[in-house]
């Protein structure tokens, strides 16, 4: 079953401009990843923010975390072309080692 | 260093076959992980192999599907008596212990005619 959902459903901008993607999710959490998937095959692990983190940055992405509103939100700011991929949050519950998937974000940057 | 790989990367079969999906994970990675990814039901996890623990097989949806990991490296998912509904792509991810960020393989997309 789904933990997270997604939010915006997709969203196009322009090269250059930032991307911001939110998720809520719905029981209490050890940590939420960020995941990017090309193509519809294999994700690749952006970045992960603990329950007890509120802010984390990597390289041009920047992750916040309200455990209060049980919500993220991704943003990837001076985006690129090369950045068109889906999104999905990912949630970790305490006490468990899998990850329940959110439905994703369709991130479209056009040149 | 090598990823995670998984085979066939496309498999077509008819309804009513058994089918055998392969995954190598990362060499030294103990845990490996099946998830099932689909239009409808979005990222679905199936199974958790954890060093020589009992598996998690909590995600399984029906009796039909099984995993087996030997050696504590490779695994196979098997799917027996293929329906249409399993149309889908399955992904395998791998995790080094104590780690929480997973590998994931590229995939073998399923297609039950």
């Amino acid at each position: 079953s789904q933990q997270g959902e997604e939010d915006p459903q997709a969203l196009s901008i322009q090269e250059g401009e930032n991307a911001t993607m939110n998720c809520s999710y719905k029981t209490s959490i050890n940590n939420l990843q960020w995941y990017r998937q090309n193509s519809g095959r294999g994700l690749v692990h952006l970045i992960l923010i603990r329950s007890n983190e509120r802010e984390k940055h990597s390289g041009r992405l920047r992750v916040t975390l309200d455990t209060s509103k049980k919500s993220s939100s991704l943003l990837i700011t001076a985006s690129r072309a090369a950045d068109t991929a889906s999104y999905f949050c990912a949630t970790m519950n305490s006490g468990y080692s899998t990850l329940t998937f959110g439905k994703g974000t369709m991130l479209l940057v056009s040149p | 260093g090598a990823g995670v790989s998984q085979s066939p990367s496309n498999k077509v079969t008819e309804k009513g076959k058994d089918v055998e999906l392969r995954c190598d994970p990362i060499s030294g990675h103990t845990a490996l992980y099946w998830y099932r990814q689909s239009l409808g039901q979005g990222l679905e996890f199936l199974i958790y192999f954890q060093g020589n623990s009992a598996p998690d097989k909590s995600g399984l949806p029906s009796d039909r599907f099984s995993a087996e990991r030997t050696g504590g490296s490779v695994s196979t998912l098997t799917i027996q008596r293929t329906q249409q509904e399993d149309s889908a792509v399955y992904l395998c991810a791998s995790s080094p212990l104590g780690a929480y960020e997973q590998y994931f393989g590229p995939g073998t997309r399923l297609t039950v005619t």
